[in-house]
């Protein structure tokens, strides 16, 4: 099976720096994907690693290391649009499959404060 | 250009009746797939379709069906209706050979039961 975990809950400051951790454990693993989702509204992707490593994307950047099954996601410069929730998806391919299905965590809602 | 587009984005039934959640993917992409969000939850993956033929299911009863038209678009289908099927559903397509490329994902339908 797959099992993803990040923490439910963070806040911070406008201006700071957060992490987002997630961990996983699956198999047949081919990414890791970050989107963002505010309340009511579609996820929107963030970031995509497949390998180790980090990925900047202007004020987001994400982290992955496959032998750890870890990666976390770095938000800069906080903004009070930033206060959403953030989800880590695992994608997976089935044995005998070319098409991978996501797995999600349950997404960690971040707050920021003025 | 258009993003994936679903309808409707609202739905209010009742325990027993039976709903059609309709979904058109992002022009050129062939692959859709399904997932229930229910609040407070990352999404659940339900299905997945290419090329008009289903390429996985997820853990979810068989009142849940869906198809993909000739023209990529989807349709989700639940019968037999249960309270805890309210939640939020969301489509989202993708190219066939997604080893680098997101799922991006349609604003949802929100179904409630009562």
């Amino acid at each position: 099976g797959q099992n993803i975990d990040q923490p439910t809950e963070m806040t911070a400051t406008e201006g700071a720096i957060v992490q987002i951790n997630c961990t996983y454990q699956t198999s047949g693993f081919n990414g890791l994907f970050w989107y963002q989702q505010h309340a009511g509204e579609a996820p929107t992707f963030l970031s995509y690693n497949v390998l180790d490593g980090l990925e900047e994307k202007g004020r987001f950047s994400s982290f992955l290391s496959r032998s750890k099954g870890y990666s976390y996601l770095l938000l800069k410069e906080l903004q009070m649009k930033d206060s959403a929730s953030y989800l880590c998806a695992v994608r997976s391919f089935d044995r005998g499959s070319t098409l991978g299905r996501l797995y999600f965590g349950r997404g960690t809602q971040l707050t920021v404060w003025p | 250009d258009a993003g994936v587009t679903q309808s409707p984005t609202h739905l209010i039934k009742t325990r027993g009746q039976h709903v059609t959640l309709r979904c058109s993917p992002i022009s050129g992409h062939k692959s859709v797939s399904w997932y229930q969000q229910v609040l407070g939850q990352g999404p659940q993956f339900i299905f997945q379709y290419y090329e008009k033929e289903e390429r996985g299911r997820g853990n979810f009863p068989d009142r849940f069906s869906a198809r993909q038209f000739p023209n990529y678009s989807s349709e989700l289908n639940v019968n037999a209706l249960l309270l805890g099927d309210s939640a939020l559903y969301l489509c989202a397509s993708s190219f066939d050979r997604e080893r680098d490329q997101p799922q991006h994902f349609g604003d949802g339908t929100r179904l409630s039961i009562l």
